[in-house]
């Protein structure tokens, strides 16, 4: 069957670095994405890779290693607002997005 | 950016009656839309996949008598919970695909949260 794995929840401080892993086994890969999603809200797009490697894009970094099927989203300089939900998908063969159960990040001052 | 909007954002009703939740893209022709469900404190659920002009996808589990899709344009797809009951509630989100590779996937509605007394 199809799997994403993540943390279920994580706790940061403000102005820290945190790092949330994502590993996946899914039939066929065409790509990983990682969404934001607020309580009562509906998810927000952050990041692509389909390609092995670091993609940087401000504060957020996403990496990706597809032989391990292994991901992580890089948070620095946490902010009380990165509060939230972060969600993995991974788009399969079928180009369906498969989800992950969500990371809740905490964030304390 | 693409965006989607869903209507209504909240609705109450009674046990028994139906609900009519629209999306629609509002700047882009979307080829597929997709409903979701998602309960509190769980994971976006898929519940159906829709194209235009053709019968819905429905998940394995997903009623597709009680759960009704109607994509009538390339712009709206609306979704029908037919004899809703305590159960169905929850919030309901819809996304749009413009069909383009890449990372230019699907664009969330924000989403509409059902409670059913």
């Amino acid at each position: 069957g199809q799997n994403i794995d993540q943390p279920t929840e994580m706790t940061a401080t403000e102005g820290a670095i945190v790092q949330i892993n994502c590993t996946y086994q899914t039939s066929g890969f065409n790509g990983l994405f990682w969404y934001q999603q607020h309580a009562g809200e509906a998810p927000t797009f952050l990041s692509y890779n389909v390609l092995d490697g670091l993609e940087e894009k401000g504060r957020f970094s996403s990496f990706l290693s597809r032989s391990k099927g292994y991901s992580y989203l890089l948070l620095k300089e946490l902010q009380m607002k990165d509060s939230a939900s972060y969600l993995c998908a991974v788009r399969d063969s079928n180009y369906q997005l498969i989800w992950g159960a969500g990371t809740k990040l905490i964030i304390k001052p | 950016g693409a965006v989607v909007s869903q209507h209504p954002s909240w609705v109450i009703c009674k046990s028994g009656t139906s609900v009519k939740i629209e999306c629609r893209s509002l700047d882009f022709q979307a080829t597929t839309m997709f409903w979701y469900r998602q309960f509190p404190k769980q994971s976006l659920m898929l519940m159906a996949t829709s194209n235009e002009g053709s019968k819905a996808t429905y998940e394995q589990g997903v009623e597709k008598d009680k759960f009704l899709i109607n994509h009538a344009s390339l712009t709206l797809s609306t979704l029908t919970v037919t004899s809703a009951h305590p159960e169905d509630s929850s919030f309901y989100i819809c996304s749009a695909d413009r069909g383009l590779a890449g990372s230019d996937t699907q664009y969330f509605g924000p989403g509409t949260r059902l409670t059913v007394l």
